[in-house]
Order: C-alpha cells, then structure tokens, then sequence
C-alpha cells in the first residue's frame, strides 16, 4: 500500500458538531483528494489541492472545508456536521494529477447521529 | 455530475469464466482509468488507458476504450474467487489537478 493514512478510521458524532477528518502521506505527491461514497452514488469530489496552501471545491464542497499547510497533512473539516453527510471518505494522492494513478487511503466511515 | 456509468451494476459469474464490464461517459477525456474495491477497503488502481490508446493488457485484463462511443471495457480473463470485488470505472477531463469523476461502479461476484 502505498503511504497514506487515515484517521480517525470511524467515529460517530452528533448533528451541529465540528468534525476534522486527517489524511497523512509519506510520498511527497503533490496533488491530494477528498472524495465521498455513498450507496448508489459512487465517489463524489469533495476538495483537492495542488500543493502547500493551494486547494480547491470539488463536485460535493459545501459544508466542508479543507487545509493544507504540509505537503503531507490534508484536512477535511465538517463545520457543523448533518446526518446528510454520514459517509464513507476516502483520501487519495497522485503524483501529477488526474493524468496518473491515485493512491487511495483506507477510508474513514463517519456516522452522525 | 457523474462522468461514468458502469455496465452492469452487479455480475456474478463462475471461477474460471471471463467477466466483462463496460463503462460510458458523457465528456471528452484525457484518460480512463479503472480501480478495483474490496469490501470495506479503498480503491486499487488497475490500468490506465490514454484517449489516444484503443487497448491496453494487464496480467488477465484486458481494457478497450473507444473514444467516438465514449465508451471503455475492462475484461478479467480466467477469473478467481479473489476477483470478486466492485469494480469503478474513472476520467479526467480535466488534464490535471481536478481529480477524477468516477461512475457508480460494477459488482462482481465470482463463484467458487
């Protein structure tokens, strides 16, 4: 597997609170994701970023926003989360972008209850 | 939006047969990819086709793509249990930065 690391890997939470989603990557990529899965819709683009400070929306951003103030670290932060964003996210690196393979993380399954 | 539609959404086939897949998409692409997921895990990278490609071989798959159809296919030859697994087809459109679109996915069960 390449490296990169999720966490937490599941947490509940209820609806209104603040959730911060991590993703951590020892290969230098450039480009980071954040997608979503749902039943029935796939995975869906939330934010991804270029490099350091350098991100951008995604199909799916609003209620999420993201930093990236290490080449490696790439939040997700729910700023008040609702049950509509129960998912699982999956993180995901790629050395030159879209023209290249992505690397996925394990994913983190989120329930808000 | 969705880019990519899989075709068909489940499949179950016995060990040892070939199991196709098919995959179409709305936009015109830069590449197309395929990823494979086993239950509860992330997604794998399989093979990559660029749109100026037709076909492309892998181990036991084997990925057509078919730029004037917008379509693409993914065949698994000599299938094994350990096949079995949801199976996503992925485009980029957008030539770099902006990620993949990916399509709802095929599940493909092989029997024992």
């Amino acid at each position: 597997d390449a490296g990169i690391t999720q966490s937490p890997r599941h947490k509940v939470t209820e609806t209104g609170t603040p959730v911060t989603l991590r993703c951590h990557q020892t290969e230098n990529h450039r480009y980071m994701y954040w997608y979503r899965q749902d039943p029935g819709h796939g995975l869906r683009l939330i934010h991804y970023s270029y490099g350091v400070k350098d991100t951008d929306k995604g199909e799916v951003s609003d209620g999420y926003s993201v930093s990236r103030s290490k080449t490696e670290d790439f939040l997700l932060t729910l700023e008040s989360a609702t049950s509509s964003q129960t998912s699982v996210y999956f993180c995901a690196i790629s050395l030159t972008g879209g023209n290249t393979e992505a690397f996925f993380g394990q994913g983190t399954r989120l329930t808000v209850v | 939006s969705q880019q990519g539609e899989e075709d068909p959404q489940a499949l179950s086939i016995q060990e040892g047969e070939n199991a196709t897949m098919n995959c179409s998409y709305k936009t015109s692409i830069n590449n197309l990819q395929w990823y494979r997921q086993n239950s509860g895990r992330g997604l794998v990278h399989l093979i990559l086709i660029r749109s100026n490609e037709r076909e492309k071989h892998s181990g036991r798959l084997r990925v057509t793509l078919d730029t004037s159809k917008k379509s693409s296919s993914l065949l698994i030859t000599a299938s094994r249990a350990a096949d079995t697994a949801s199976y996503f087809c992925a485009t980029d459109s957008g030539g770099g930065a902006d990620g993949l679109t990916f399509g709802k996915g095929t599940h493909l069960i092989i029997q024992p």
